[in-house]
C-alpha cells in the first residue's frame, strides 16, 4: 500500500522559519515526483510545485517561486517543504501528493493526510 | 496558466439521484489531461478519475468522466450517502497544473 505520512500541525509566528515533511512508503520513493498542494482555510486546491526525490531537483508554480523551497532525502524516503520567513498568509493546510503520469504531465494518485500550518503573532 | 471553471458551485441532491458536474478550461487540455478528485470534510483529496475518463483504483463504477478539449463532465449515476463532498477537476496538460474552484455536492 502506498502511504504518505506528513509531520504534525505547526503554530508559528510571522518571520519564523519552518520545515514540514512527507515520508513515503510502500513504493519506490525515487521513482515518483512529490508535489505539494496548498489549501487555504475554506478555499480550493493550489499546486505549489514538485520535487524529484532522486536528486532533489524542484520546480515551482510561479505563484510560489521564491517563497518556499522543496527538497528530498532519498535515504529516508522523505520530502520537505520549507519557509525561511513565514507570513500570516501562509496559514493553510499543506498536502504532499505522489505525482504520476508524465513526462511533464502529472496528476496525483496518493495524498498525505495534510499538515496544518498556522502563522499568528 | 490554464483556468478551470467548475459549475455549479453547489449541487443540492437527494441520495439515489444523478449528479452532473461540469469543468470548463480556458484552453484545450486535450482528451487525456484532466483528473477529478473528491474531498470530504476534514480529509485529504482522493483521486477519482484520470485521463478524463479512467477510474482510479477502487473507485466505484457509479463515477464516470467524459469530455475533451475544453469541456469535461463528472457524473455520479446514483448518489450514495458517502458521495456528498466537494469535487475538484485538475488539468495536467501544461504546468502550472491547476485545479478548478470546486463543486460541493450537498444533501437536499
Amino acid at each position: 500500500e502506498v502511504l504518505l505520512v506528513q509531520s504534525g500541525a505547526e503554530v508559528k509566528k510571522p518571520g519564523e522559519s519552518l520545515r514540514i515533511s512527507c515520508k513515503g512508503s510502500g513504493y519506490s520513493f525515487t521513482s515518483y515526483w512529490i508535489s505539494w498542494v496548498r489549501q487555504m482555510p475554506g478555499k480550493g486546491l493550489e499546486w505549489m510545485g514538485r520535487v524529484d526525490p532522486s536528486d532533489s531537483y524542484a520546480n515551482y508554480s510561479p505563484s510560489f517561486q521564491g517563497h518556499v523551497t522543496m527538497s528530498a532525502d532519498k535515504s529516508i524516503s522523505t520530502a520537505y517543504l520549507q519557509w525561511s520567513s513565514l507570513k500570516a498568509s501562509d496559514t493553510a493546510m499543506y498536502y504532499c501528493a505522489r505525482s504520476v503520469g508524465g513526462p511533464g504531465s502529472y496528476y496525483f494518485d496518493s495524498w498525505g493526510q495534510g499538515t496544518l500550518v498556522t502563522v499568528s503573532s | 496558466e490554464i483556468v478551470l471553471t467548475q459549475s455549479p458551485g453547489t449541487l443540492s441532491l437527494s441520495p439515489g439521484e444523478r449528479a452532473t458536474l461540469s469543468c470548463r478550461a480556458s484552453q484545450s487540455v486535450s482528451s487525456i489531461y484532466l483528473a477529478w478528485y473528491q474531498q470530504k470534510l476534514g480529509q485529504a483529496p482522493r483521486l477519482l478519475i484520470y485521463g478524463a475518463s479512467s477510474r482510479a483504483t477502487g473507485i466505484p463504477d457509479r463515477f464516470s468522466g467524459s469530455g475533451s478539449g475544453t469541456d469535461f463532465t463528472l457524473t455520479i449515476s446514483r448518489l450514495e450517502p458517502e458521495d456528498f463532498a466537494v469535487y475538484y477537476c485538475q488539468q495536467y496538460v501544461r504546468s502550472p497544473w491547476t485545479f478548478g474552484q470546486g463543486t460541493k455536492v450537498e444533501i437536499k
